[in-house]
């Protein structure tokens, strides 16, 4: 089965700063890949995906993420963080076998002023 | 921006009542689906639905909880017998096709389970 991984729960950094939120997938065929954000009160609005091409890609609000297929990995990251980028973040996978995403567990990013 | 519509935002029940969470999905998507996400835990698949029957469910979908497309714009979620485990935050979702396709998100129901 499908699984995916956010190692942090949370993640505390200071405006400006950069950001990487880590995901981290398992299974065996190349999957197509999300982000989410919930801002407080509100519903979980698409960031960016991956379903192939280019393993750099763009998204909303200056988010990049990058799919390295030796690594299992799509980790999430933004050069600048923005106080209204606060909120939680998830990683979703969905796979070949299933058309059902499936969530990691978020991780809550703080932004420090 | 087309989006999904979800009502009410917030419900209190008491254990044992019979809940229905409303959702609007967008008008051209064809597929719809009702996350879950209990306060601290991950997101959760509850169910898929397509062309009017359930197309996937998940092991928590049991026999309390069924989904209904009435009128043909309505998606709707009912749990029969709220128990206090069913306190969540009830996400609805749609898309236009099944696969490699985006799902577009509400902003969720909360229900609280006395």
């Amino acid at each position: 089965a499908q699984s995916v991984t956010q190692p942090d729960i949370h993640i505390t950094v200071s405006e400006g700063a950069s950001l990487e939120l880590r995901c981290n997938y398992s299974y065996g065929a190349t999957p197509y890949l999300f982000w989410y954000v919930q801002s407080p009160g509100q519903g979980l609005q698409l960031l960016l995906k991956y379903f192939s091409g280019d393993t750099l890609v763009q998204g909303i609000k200056g988010f990049e993420a990058e799919f390295k297929r030796s690594q299992s990995s799509f980790n999430l990251r933004k050069p600048s963080v923005h106080w209204s980028d606060a909120a939680e973040y998830f990683c979703v996978v969905l796979s070949g076998g299933s058309y059902i995403p499936t969530f990691g567990r978020g991780t809550s990013l703080i932004v420090h002023p | 921006e087309p989006e999904v519509t979800q009502t009410p935002s917030h419900q209190v029940t008491q254990m044992g009542q019979e809940v229905i969470l409303r959702c609007v999905p967008i008008s051209n998507h064809l597929y719809f689906y009702w996350y879950r996400q209990i306060l601290g835990q991950k997101v959760e698949f509850l169910v898929s639905f397509y062309n009017n029957e359930i197309s996937e469910k998940s092991e928590i979908f049991d026999d309390q909880f069924s989904v209904e497309r009435p009128d043909g714009s309505n998606f709707t979620l009912k749990i029969r017998s709220t128990k206090l485990e069913d306190s969540a935050m009830y996400f609805c979702a749609s898309s236009r096709q099944s696969g490699a396709n985006v799902l577009t998100f509400g902003a969720g129901s909360r229900l609280t389970v006395l």
